[in-house]
């Protein structure tokens, strides 16, 4: 069975960073492109970022570009997201999800809720 | 930069058929934006339930259809049921590794 757990979310104060991670389970990691998803509360979603299966390509929203970092370990089968210089605006559930085919999104996790504010 | 659009609410009837659609607030879409579509019902993490035009993820039931109409990619329920009410979103691949969501679409039955 498919299944990506996040984990890391919290609370921050604006400027602050912050770091999550997404463990997978029951495919072959490596050979994913993996992606960033996120939920204001009350809002629709938006997609973040992405990451190639090898690690070697990544694309970030503009929203989040120059501030948020996706990185993967494919040994421990881990997906990361770095996230400096946050804004009241990131808050929101962040949602990890294997990518699917023909550039959709696969399999989603339960999210996890990052909070900005003083 | 260009936004894409979906009907904010829709409402449609039990054992009714309803079309949401996926527009560009520039330019048409096509098969080469790859549409997907994605069903959350309150609460729930997103399910997918389309991808590329047309094709149904596995488990997602046949009322369920996927296509272009005229500009736009177009999701049609036949015989919608009551558990299908939720919130769906297209996803549109926009080149250069890019994806963009749509405003998505509150969907009720009744």
């Amino acid at each position: 069975e498919v299944q990506v757990v996040e984990s890391g979310g919290g609370l921050v104060h604006p400027g602050g960073s912050l770091r999550l991670s997404c463990t997978a389970s029951g495919f072959t990691f490596n050979t994913y492109w993996m992606h960033w998803v996120r939920q204001a509360p009350g809002k629709g979603l938006v997609w973040v970022s992405h990451i190639d299966g090898d690690g070697s390509g990544t694309t970030y929203a503009d929203s989040v570009k120059g501030r948020f970092t996706v990185s993967r370990d494919n040994v421990k089968n881990t997906l990361y997201l770095q996230m400096n210089s946050l804004r009241v605006e990131d808050t929101a559930v962040y949602f990890c999800a294997s990518g699917g085919r023909a550039y959709s999104v696969g399999s989603w996790g339960q999210g996890t809720l990052v909070t900005v504010s003083s | 930069q260009t936004v894409v659009t979906q009907e904010p609410s829709f409402s449609v009837s039990p054992g009714g058929t309803v079309t949401l659609t996926c527009g560009l607030s520039s330019g048409s879409v096509s098969t080469t934006h790859y549409p997907s579509w994605y069903q959350q019902a309150p609460g729930q993490s997103p399910r997918t339930l389309i991808y590329n035009t047309n094709t149904r993820s596995s488990g997602v039931p046949d009322r369920f259809s996927g296509s272009i109409l005229g500009n736009k990619a177009a999701l049609t329920i036949t015989g919608a049921q009551a558990e299908d009410e939720s919130d769906y979103y297209c996803l549109l691949y926009m080149g250069s590794d890019i994806l963009v969501f749509g405003r998505g679409t509150k969907l009720t039955v009744l």
